[in-house]
């Protein structure tokens, strides 16, 4: 079974601009999860899509949002790029979510974005 | 405020043994996760505890106590392949599956 893919894998934007980041999970997953990681924060967690919804934020502004598809694939969106939002971003896929589930959450290898 | 604490780097030598201690404090539990994570890579999935106690994967042993807080990975019959990022992330509740990362302890395995 294929693992989760990020599309693209490397990306240099200046600052202003925006971005849209694929995530494509494992077949069958149907939660999707976003997360930036820098050096210096390490992991954060940006938001959680499920059959569509966004369940779940982080502590992220508005800047950053997202959205899944009827095939559970998803996109995030960056606008008005800043300096810091430089740093390498993650998805996880999972089978099913919720309160009571042990599923885990499987990475894909990430896009790292550098704003210039 | 919700908190996870690991150390930042650690170094060990070639077939010995490491614990690598994570401890929490988070609003919610619904599980705490180790990722191993090579330099460049995604992280990859090494255990999964809800329970107190001990679960053994192989080389690989992970620690929970709910009470304290407190996990620990331990890596038996070190190789230098193990050299990795090591993370530990926490699964709130509430309904919430998204992982509260520490921000991972850099292990070096030398001959």
């Amino acid at each position: 079974k294929a693992g989760v893919t990020q599309t693209p894998r490397y990306l240099i934007k200046t600052r202003g601009q925006q971005v849209t980041l694929s995530c494509s999970p494992i077949s069958g997953h149907r939660s999707v999860s976003w997360y930036q990681q820098t050096p210096g924060q390490g992991l954060q967690f940006l938001f959680e899509y499920f059959s569509e919804t966004q369940r779940n934020k982080g502590n992220f502004p508005g800047r950053f949002s997202g959205r899944q598809f009827s095939n559970s694939r998803s996109e995030m969106n960056v606008s008005t790029l800043e300096l810091g939002d430089s740093a390498l971003y993650l998805c996880a896929s999972s089978l099913v979510a919720g309160e009571g589930t042990t599923d885990t959450q499987y990475f894909g290898p990430g896009t790292r974005l550098t704003v210039l | 405020g919700q908190n996870i604490d690991q150390p930042t780097e650690m170094t060990a030598t070639e077939g010995a043994i490491v614990q690598i201690n994570c401890t929490y404090q988070t609003s919610g539990f619904n599980g705490l996760f180790w990722y191993q994570q090579h330099a460049g890579e995604a992280p990859t999935f090494l255990s999964y505890n809800v329970l107190d106690g001990l679960e053994e994967k192989g080389r690989f042993s992970s620690f929970l106590s709910r009470s304290k807080g407190y996990s620990y990975l331990l890596l038996k019959e070190l190789q230098m392949k193990d050299s990795a990022s090591y993370l530990c992330a926490v699964k709130r509740g509430g309904g919430a599956n998204n992982l509260f990362f520490g921000t991972g302890t850099r292990l070096t395995v030398i001959p």
